[in-house]
C-alpha cells in the first residue's frame, strides 16, 4: 500500500487528454510538501517530467503539466502520442515517516 | 555528460551482504545529496536511503533500516549501499539518484533529476 495514491491505469486515445490522480494526506502533500512526477518507459530507468507541482525541465513539451491543490495533485498530457505509453509515479515527502515517498504508479496506454 | 552508473549488484542467498557503487560523471557528486530507489519485480518504486552533501542527514526506509547503510566518498566521487542480511524482499532493481535543489519564486524544490540504469539485486537460495 503506497503513501500516495494513483489509480492503477488510465487509457486515451490518440490527439485526447488524460489526467493522472495523486492523493495524499496531511503529513505529505497536505503539509505543504511538494509533488513531482516521473516517467517510466518500458525498461528503461525514470525520467523526472514535472517538479515543484508544476514546473517542466527542459524537453518536456508543453502539453504535460501538473497542479496540486490541499492533498492531492494531478498531472496532465493532452495530444497523447503512442510515445506517451508508460508508467507514470509522483513522489514527494512525508513528515510522518520521516521519508521520501512514491506513489503505486499509473500505466497510460494509448489506444 | 551528466550520468551515475550503478554496480554491484548480483545474486546473494538470504542472509547475505552486497555492496552496491554508483560511479558520478559530468557533475562533482560532492556537491549533490543522493538517494537510492529500488524497484522490485513488475512493482512500482520505492525509495530506499537519502544522504546529504557533509552526511549530516542520513536517512533509511523502514523496510531497510537496520540492514543496509548509505554513504558516500566525495573524493571518489562515488556514492554506496551496504546491504546486508539480505531477504527475497530486497529483490530490485536499485537505481542510484541525484537529488536537485531548485529555487523558484522563493520555493526550494528538492527533486531526483539524474538517474542511473541501475543494478539488479537477486536475494535467492
Amino acid at each position: 500500500q503506497s503513501v500516495l495514491t494513483q489509480p492503477p491505469s488510465v487509457s486515451g486515445a490518440p490527439g485526447q487528454r488524460v489526467t493522472i490522480s495523486c492523493t495524499g494526506n496531511s503529513s505529505n502533500l497536505g503539509a505543504g510538501y511538494d509533488v513531482h512526477w516521473y516517467q517510466q518507459l518500458p525498461g528503461t530507468p525514470p525520467k523526472l517530467l514535472i517538479y515543484g507541482n508544476n514546473n517542466r525541465p527542459s524537453g518536456v513539451p508543453d502539453r504535460i503539466s501538473g497542479s496540486k491543490s490541499g492533498t492531492s495533485a494531478s498531472l496532465a498530457i493532452s495530444g497523447l502520442r503512442a510515445e506517451d505509453e508508460a508508467d507514470y509515479y509522483c513522489q514527494s515527502y512525508d513528515s510522518s515517516l520521516s521519508a521520501w515517498v512514491f506513489g503505486g504508479g499509473t500505466k497510460l496506454t494509448v489506444l | 555528460e551528466v550520468q551515475v552508473v550503478e554496480s554491484g549488484g548480483g545474486l546473494e542467498q538470504p542472509g547475505g551482504s552486497l555492496r552496491l557503487s554508483c560511479a558520478a560523471s559530468g557533475f562533482t557528486l560532492g556537491s549533490y545529496s543522493m538517494n537510492w530507489v529500488r524497484q522490485a519485480p513488475g512493482k512500482g518504486l520505492e525509495w530506499v536511503a537519502y544522504i546529504s552533501t557533509s552526511r549530516s542527514t542520513i536517512k533509511h526506509a523502514d523496510s531497510v533500516k537496520g540492514r543496509f547503510t548509505i554513504s558516500r566518498d566525495n573524493a571518489k566521487n562515488s556514492l554506496y549501499l551496504q546491504m546486508n542480511s539480505l531477504r527475497a524482499e530486497d529483490t530490485a532493481v536499485y537505481y542510484c539518484a541525484r537529488v536537485m535543489v531548485r529555487a523558484v519564486n522563493n520555493n526550494y524544490y528538492y527533486y531526483m533529476d539524474v538517474w542511473g540504469k541501475g543494478t539488479t539485486v537477486t536475494v535467492s537460495s
